[in-house]
Parts: C-alpha cells; structure tokens; sequence
C-alpha cells in the first residue's frame, strides 16, 4: 500500500489556468515536502512543512502556494500556469531532526499545453 | 550554494560486470550524502545514507565512501543485475543533526544493464 498519496497520477492544464495537486502521508511524519522533476533540471527541492508551519521555500514564484489543512496534508497550489511548469511534483515526507530518510510518493505529472 | 555532478548516463552494462558511478559535491556545510535510486513510475528511494566522513555505506551490494578530502562520493557494485537498471542519484542533505528535508540532487545516472 502506498504510504503517500498523491492526487491525480497525470494533470493536463491550459495556459493561465489554475490546479491543486493533493498529497497525503500516513506514515506518522511531521515534516512534509514538495520537490519538482523536469527534462531539463534534477529534481528541486521546492518547499518543506513541519508541523504544518513553513520551515523552507526555495521557490521564486508566488505562484506556487502550499496549502496544508491537516498534519498529514500537503497540496501545492499552482496558479496563472505556464507550459515551462511541465514538470512531475513529488511529494515527500520524513521525520524532523537527525538525518531521517525522506520517503517520495510517486507524484503528479503536471502537462501545461 | 550546495551542488552535486555525477556521471553522465546512460551507462549500459552486462550482467555481472561492475559499476563505478561518480560522484562528486560542493557545499560550504557538513552534509549527509545519499544514494538514491528510481524506477520507472516511482518516486525516488533511499539505497543507503552516510552522515559522516570517512564512513562507508551499503545496501543490495551497493557501496560509497564517504570522502571528504576529495569532496567525492562515488557508487560501486561488485556485479550488476538486471534488476539494478533504474536512474541513480547522489544526493547531498543537509547538516548531520539538521534534516530540513532539503535535498540536493545530482542529475541522476541511468543504469541499464543487459542479461
């Protein structure tokens, strides 16, 4: 059984248009992370939540907000969408502190057309 | 800021014979560093993690020491498996006592082994 879960597996978005991609842990962590995968660029480090409060944003754009209702929530909300946000969105979790293993799910592939 | 070069891919090799990945980082911190491994349709997943320097790390017959003189890192099995082909990534943490759950991740290396 997948430990995270992530909402939908494919997206396809029009230009300028807005989406939400969901993830949900059950594996008991406190801290939760989006990372970005594109053709032309390792995968990013986005963002990282712990205890639902923002710890790290190495995001550029406003358009990309985290939005997390719950401890085991975490969506990313993307808006004004462009074709160079193609890309798959990982969502990842672990436990803060020390250097605990990040655990991915599977992501959201993300095509802007 | 913090970055990792790795070998470029893809790397095809036969079955049984053995495989060299390098790695190498820059940071200003003291890092954990990481091999990760991704199969198609997953997300990426820990093979093994060394926090210190000087340190070896293993899983599955992979292995990496940890070289803080060199600033390297580099992924070795004896004898590959078809079932090892996949995309590598080393990655760099951050400081040991400090997971931000910030990683730095190399390129990736796509290992395609051959029966």
């Amino acid at each position: 059984d997948p430990k995270i879960i992530q909402k939908p597996k494919y997206l396809v978005a029009v230009t300028g248009s807005e989406k939400i991609l969901i993830c949900e842990q059950y594996l008991g962590h406190n801290a939760m992370y989006w990372y970005r995968q594109s053709a032309k660029k390792p995968l990013e480090f986005m963002f990282s939540y712990s205890y639902q409060k923002l710890m790290d944003n190495q995001t550029a754009s406003s358009r990309f907000q985290p939005q997390s209702s719950k401890k085991n929530h975490l969506d990313l909300q993307i808006t004004a969408l462009k074709p160079d946000d193609s890309a798959t969105y990982f969502c990842a979790s672990s436990q803060e502190g020390g250097d605990t293993e990040v655990f991915f799910g599977k992501g959201t592939r993300l095509t802007v057309v | 800021g913090d970055s990792v070069t790795q070998t470029k891919g893809p790397v095809t090799l036969s079955e049984g014979t053995s495989l060299t990945v390098n790695c190498s980082y820059e940071t200003k911190q003291y890092p954990t560093l990481f091999w990760y491994v991704q199969y198609p349709g997953e997300g990426p997943q820990l093979l093994f993690k060394v926090p210190k320097a000087n340190e070896k790390g293993s899983n599955r017959g992979f292995e990496a020491t940890y070289d803080k003189g060199t600033t390297s890192f580099h992924l070795q099995k004896a004898s590959v498996q078809e079932s090892d082909s996949a995309v590598y990534y080393c990655v760099l943490g951050g400081n040991t006592g400090a997971n931000t759950g910030k990683l730095t991740f190399g390129h990736g290396t796509i290992l395609r082994v051959h029966p």
